[in-house]
């Protein structure tokens, strides 16, 4: 089975600019999580969905980062206009939520450099 | 709210040594659900292991073990014999009834040397 496929791996961007981040879920799952890593807060849940709907996005740092999930198979997150401070290891991870112990599978995740 | 404490930031191990990873969660539910991830350096995140609430029973798997005591709020994780490939950064984490997703502490990074 594919495990979780985000891409690209790696994004250096200029402060300013318009990042999208990718991430396809395994096939099957109905809830899909991002996640961002930095060294200061270690990882921070950012939105989840389930079913595509967003339930909670309260870890979404401001209005710049934006999340969408148009099916079941692909979501993206968004960041306009990024920053510097932006720069982290961006996971995505899903599950299949049938029950609360359903353990989240990550994808290799994303490491952004915003310069 | 839901909340992980891993209190060693950074533990360094000669290999075949045992080391224990500490772990101590806050949470109000009654039912809730602790697990432990694997990052090497490579920056993955590897699913080890799941435990329930209700369920306080050690577990081992090979070289892995898991003390949950309910008690003191505490999912410790031994490697025992450790080797270098054991070398990695370890989060343990919470999830409950009420939420879907799972609150992770700032991880313990194990450096296993020769």
């Amino acid at each position: 089975d594919a495990g979780v496929i985000q891409s690209p791996r790696h994004e250096v961007t200029e402060m300013g600019q318009e990042v999208t981040l990718r991430c396809k879920p395994i096939s099957g799952h109905n809830s899909l999580f991002w996640y961002r890593q930095t060294m200061m807060r270690g990882l921070e849940l950012l939105i989840y969905f389930n079913n595509n709907v967003p339930i909670d996005d309260s870890g979404m740092p401001e209005d710049r980062f934006s999340a969408k999930m148009p099916n079941a198979s692909f979501s993206t997150l968004k960041i306009q206009p990024s920053e510097p401070r932006d720069s982290a290891v961006y996971f995505c991870a899903s599950s299949y939520r049938r029950e609360s112990n359903s353990p989240l599978h990550f994808g290799n995740g994303t490491r952004l450099t915003v310069t | 709210a839901q909340k992980v404490t891993q209190a060693q930031t950074e533990i360094s191990v000669v290999e075949k040594e045992d080391v224990t990873l500490d772990c101590v969660y806050e949470t109000r539910d009654t039912t809730y659900y602790l697990f432990w991830y694997k990052q090497p350096p490579s920056g993955e995140l590897v699913f080890l292991i799941r435990r329930n609430s209700f369920d306080e029973q050690n577990e081992i798997s090979g070289r892995y073990s898991w003390n949950f005591q309910k008690s003191t709020s505490s999912f410790n994780f031994t490697i025992t014999a450790s080797q270098v490939v054991d070398s990695a950064v370890y989060f343990c984490a919470v999830n409950s009834n009420s939420g879907y997703a799972l609150n992770f502490g700032k991880g313990t990074s194990l450096l296993v040397t020769p």
